[in-house]
């Protein structure tokens, strides 16, 4: 069964760092696209950043500089190191798989989310 | 980065009720669009891709159209297990882009 399991959420004061993790099972993360997509308290999704599979990332201006997304094909997981924290950084961070659907990029696999609250 | 814009924001209905939700984007993305459902408390799921092909395991009362600039996602008959949120996403663009969302709720 694919499946996305993620960690390493929590309550962290502005201008600190944390790392979530997200565990993959059923497919190897080496050979997917895989992002991270957040979504602050009552607030609509908002992509943060991917993975491809040849290693290249891109990430979303909101956190370009202080936020990184790495893979682990031993450990078969995606991370999401996020320095410089800021309030506005609050939110429930979902890891996803990308996957071609005929000529686009669709996220279809998802975890069940980890919760990140930055404040003082 | 292209912005997405939903109408409307949310909307009360019944069941049994036609239900069409509207998704612009601020330029054009051809058929680029797709669709995801999201329940209180529960990760997203996708609903459509490429603007009108079902995920597997979608029932056909769900339907999308649309390209250019304007798509809609329509649910020609709803049930009560279709009350949630529901985004638009363009994959047009490397810079993935959600719409702001529409709530379904009962009326």
């Amino acid at each position: 069964e694919v499946q996305l399991v993620e960690s390493g959420g929590g309550l962290i004061q502005p201008g600190g760092s944390l790392r979530l993790s997200c565990a993959a099972s059923g497919f190897a993360v080496s050979g997917s696209y895989m992002s991270w997509v957040r979504q602050a308290p009552g607030k609509g999704l908002e992509w943060v950043s991917v993975i491809y599979s040849g290693g290249t990332t891109l990430h979303a201006d909101s956190v370009k500089g202080r936020f990184t997304i790495s893979r682990d094909s031993s450990e078969n997981a995606v991370y999401l190191q996020m320095n410089s924290l800021r309030d506005e950084d609050t939110a429930v961070y979902y890891c996803a798989k990308v996957s071609r659907k005929y000529y686009l990029d669709a996220f279809d696999i998802w975890g069940q989310g980890t919760m990140v609250t930055v404040s003082s | 980065d292209i912005q997405m814009t939903q109408s409307p924001s949310s909307l009360s209905a019944s069941v049994g009720d036609r239900v069409t939700i509207t998704c612009r984007a601020s330029q054009s993305i051809s058929s680029y669009l797709n669709w995801y459902q999201q329940k209180p408390g529960k990760a997203p799921e996708l609903l459509i891709y490429a603007t009108s092909t079902l995920q597997n395991g979608v029932p056909s009362r769900f339907s999308g159209s649309g390209s250019g600039t304007d798509f809609t996602l329509t649910i020609s008959s709803l049930q009560p297990e279709d009350f949630a949120t529901y985004y638009c996403q363009q994959s047009y663009s490397t810079l993935w882009t959600f719409g702001q969302g529409t709530k379904v709720e009962i009326k």
